[in-house]
């Protein structure tokens, strides 16, 4: 079956330094994998995405991910935390075998300590 | 380009009423998927709409039904309201979902609070 896992509830991080949101992931062919966002009362925002080519992807607000296919994971990352990156974040990936719907992580909440 | 609208923003619905979201997609994008977030389980996928079709389903019961207009517009209604169905209810909408690079954007969502 089809599945993603964020293995972390929460991430607690100073701010200044480098955070890592973890994903591992379960899918059968390519994956297509997406990051996205969730701001208190607030709807999903888009991140970014891997489709195929480069490993490293980057997107939006200085975040980054990296894929590695030996280990089924899409971490995001990003160099310096800024107090505003505390949100919830979410991981997703493609189901194929389920006219392509989005399959989703649990949420791993971030915290960006001053 | 406008974004994903959903109205009402919130709700507050008495056990056993009905009750009607609506969701206005992006411009151009003929899907509009559906879901319920709760914090104890998460993001939860209710159905998505393509072309005024139904062409997904999650694990909801009856209760819980959409429609998709000719506009892309699409609305979703729950019946026989419960306790439990007080959550935030989620839009998204994209070109289609079959486009597999595609990713979903979302509306700010409908807090639901059954009472």
């Amino acid at each position: 079956a089809q599945s993603v896992a964020q293995p972390e509830d929460q991430v607690n991080v100073a701010e200044g330094n480098p955070l890592t949101v973890k994903c591992t992931y379960s899918v059968s062919g390519n994956p297509y994998l997406f990051w996205y966002v969730q701001y208190p009362n607030r709807g999903l925002q888009f991140l970014l995405k891997y489709i195929t080519g480069d490993n490293l992807v980057k997107g939006s607000y200085g975040f980054e991910a990296e894929f590695n296919k030996s280990q089924t994971s899409f971490h995001l990352k990003k160099p310096s935390a800024l107090v505003s990156d505390s949100a919830l974040y979410f991981c997703a990936v493609r189901d194929m075998n389920s006219n392509y719907q989005l399959i989703w992580g649990a949420g791993t909440k971030l915290i960006i300590k001053p | 380009k406008a974004g994903v609208t959903q109205t009402p923003r919130y709700l507050i619905k008495t056990r056993g009423q009905q009750v009607t979201l609506s969701c206005s997609p992006i411009s151009g994008h003929r899907s509009v998927s559906w879901y319920q977030q709760t914090p104890g389980q998460g993001l939860q996928f209710l159905f998505e709409y393509f072309s005024e079709t139904q062409r997904n389903k999650g694990n909801f019961p009856g209760r819980f039904s959409g429609r998709q207009f000719s506009n892309s517009r699409s609305e979703m209604n729950v019946s026989t309201l419960e306790l439990g169905d007080s959550a935030l209810y989620l839009c998204a909408s994209s070109l289609d979902v079959a486009v597999l690079n595609t990713e979903a954007f979302f509306g700010q969502g409908t807090r639901l609070t059954v009472v």
